[in-house]
């Protein structure tokens, strides 16, 4: 079943501006990670957030968690062409000790230059 | 170079021929997984190998069967597939355990006739 839901389906926004797109999911989770695919490519991993952090920062990117809400966000600051792909978050459920993970639908975000 | 290797890229084939996608990963991970894409819905698992057993089959036909011969190599052979079967065929590698990122191959384009 789906445990991951991204929100909007689809993003559009100019060079320079951020964009920024949600996640929500069901269940108690260990973490949550969000990946990026280009047309074509296989999913690339951009960052994980455990359970007990509520924010981290990696480059251009900061991405949010709130438990309480099982909700993420992921915000890509001064976004560039090369942003433009889709974008999935994936949540690896509580209890589970193999690491698997379950994705969304996936945001789609088109960067004009 | 994303360490991971899948062939063929694309593949035609006819609901009675038999095909098997081969996916490849030289880093050092202990874990492997095949995924499928079909436009517009969530990634969806489909066999998990953890330490080259099979830990997870979730509800896949058995005209898809998977095989791991060791940590580096897995395979998918298919055999009389349906037109519904035609989707983007992901394979990833991960080192076993909650919490780890997994690194993904390009996917085989499979069209079923």
């Amino acid at each position: 079943s789906q445990q991951g839901e991204e929100d909007p389906q689809a993003l559009s926004i100019q060079e320079g501006e951020n964009a920024t797109m949600n996640c929500s999911y069901k269940t108690s989770i260990n973490n949550l990670q969000w990946y990026r695919q280009n047309s074509g490519r296989g999913l690339v991993h951009l960052i994980l957030i455990r359970s007990n952090e509520r924010e981290k920062h990696s480059g251009r990117l900061r991405v949010t968690l709130d438990t309480s809400k099982k909700s993420s966000s992921l915000l890509i600051t001064a976004s560039r062409a090369a942003d433009t792909a889709s974008y999935f978050c994936a949540t690896d459920a509580l209890g589970d000790s193999w690491g698997k993970l379950q994705f969304g639908a996936g945001t789609q975000v088109v960067v004009t230059p | 170079e994303t360490g991971v290797t899948q062939t063929p890229r694309h593949l035609v084939m006819g609901m009675t021929n038999k095909k098997s996608l081969k996916c490849e990963q030289h880093l050092g991970h202990n874990a492997m997984y095949w995924y499928k894409q079909s436009a517009k819905k969530p990634l969806e698992l489909m066999f998990v190998y953890n330490f080259k057993e099979q830990t997870e089959n979730n509800s896949v036909p058995s005209r898809f069967s998977p095989e791991c011969p060791n940590s580096s190599h897995l395979f998918l052979h298919l055999h009389t597939l349906q037109p519904e079967d035609s989707a983007l065929y992901l394979c990833a590698s991960s080192q076993a355990g909650s919490g780890q990122p997994q690194h993904f191959g390009d996917g085989t384009r499979l069209s079923i006739l």
